[in-house]
């Protein structure tokens, strides 16, 4: 049973550029959350999809935007980096849009903007 | 073990004493919480869920304990062992909305 996974690992992009961050959720899953989370903090949430929309999104810029499939991975796309932007991106996945419903997580992936 | 400002709080054990973990929530409207752990470059690990309809759960060598008068929750680790080391963070949700964290609690076990 796949937990869940994200690509790339790390990556190193210049201020400006553009980048897709890849999740597959655990199998049997269907929703997929985001996350950043800066050196020394908690996540903090970005967007979550189901059924191929997003459903709730946290206080993000419109630099954030995310996609999901109709095999329930999901991407997460940047615009403009920032240098604030380095981070570690955290995918999660759930069954089902309900309330106490636990969130698994993937490895990450780690962000540089230079 | 609760967070203060942008400082990760530290808590030194030593090996086989009994760890407690002390997170503070914010909205009383939470209805369920979640430990999770994280070891340094990897994603937060799943520990223990509780929901706001019981005070006390427990897991292996880990109870989770909720008190919704303070807005209180905390993990304790039995017989903490040199792999417990990592960051450990509470996590709460209300209703439908989504995973709120806290800014987490270092815990250091040394041999």
């Amino acid at each position: 049973d796949a937990g869940v996974t994200q690509s790339p690992t790390h990556l190193i992009k210049t201020r400006g550029q553009q980048v897709t961050l890849r999740c597959s959720p655990k199998s049997g899953h269907d929703t997929v959350s985001w996350y950043q989370q800066a050196l020394g903090q908690g996540p903090q949430f970005i967007f979550q999809y189901y059924e191929e929309e997003e459903r709730q999104r946290g206080n993000f810029p419109d630099r954030f935007s995310g996609h999901q499939f109709p095999n329930y991975s999901s991407e997460l796309n940047v615009n403009a980096l920032l240098l604030g932007d380095s981070a570690l991106y955290l995918c999660a996945s759930s069954l089902k849009l309900t309330s106490q419903e636990t969130q698994y997580f993937g490895p990450g992936t780690r962000l540089l903007v230079l | 073990g609760e967070s203060v400002g942008l400082h990760l709080p530290t808590l030194s054990v030593q090996e086989g004493d009994n760890s407690i973990i002390n997170c503070a929530y914010s909205n009383s409207a939470s209805d369920y919480f979640i430990w999770y752990k994280q070891e340094s470059g990897k994603g937060p690990q799943f520990i223990i869920d509780i929901r706001s309809n019981m005070d006390k759960r427990q897991g292996q060598r880990v109870t989770v304990l909720l008190n919704k008068t303070v807005k209180h929750l905390s993990l304790q680790i039995a017989a903490t062992q040199p792999g417990d080391s990592a960051v450990y963070f509470c996590a709460e949700r209300a209703g439908y909305s989504t995973l709120t964290f806290g800014k987490g609690t270092m815990l250091l076990v040394s041999p």
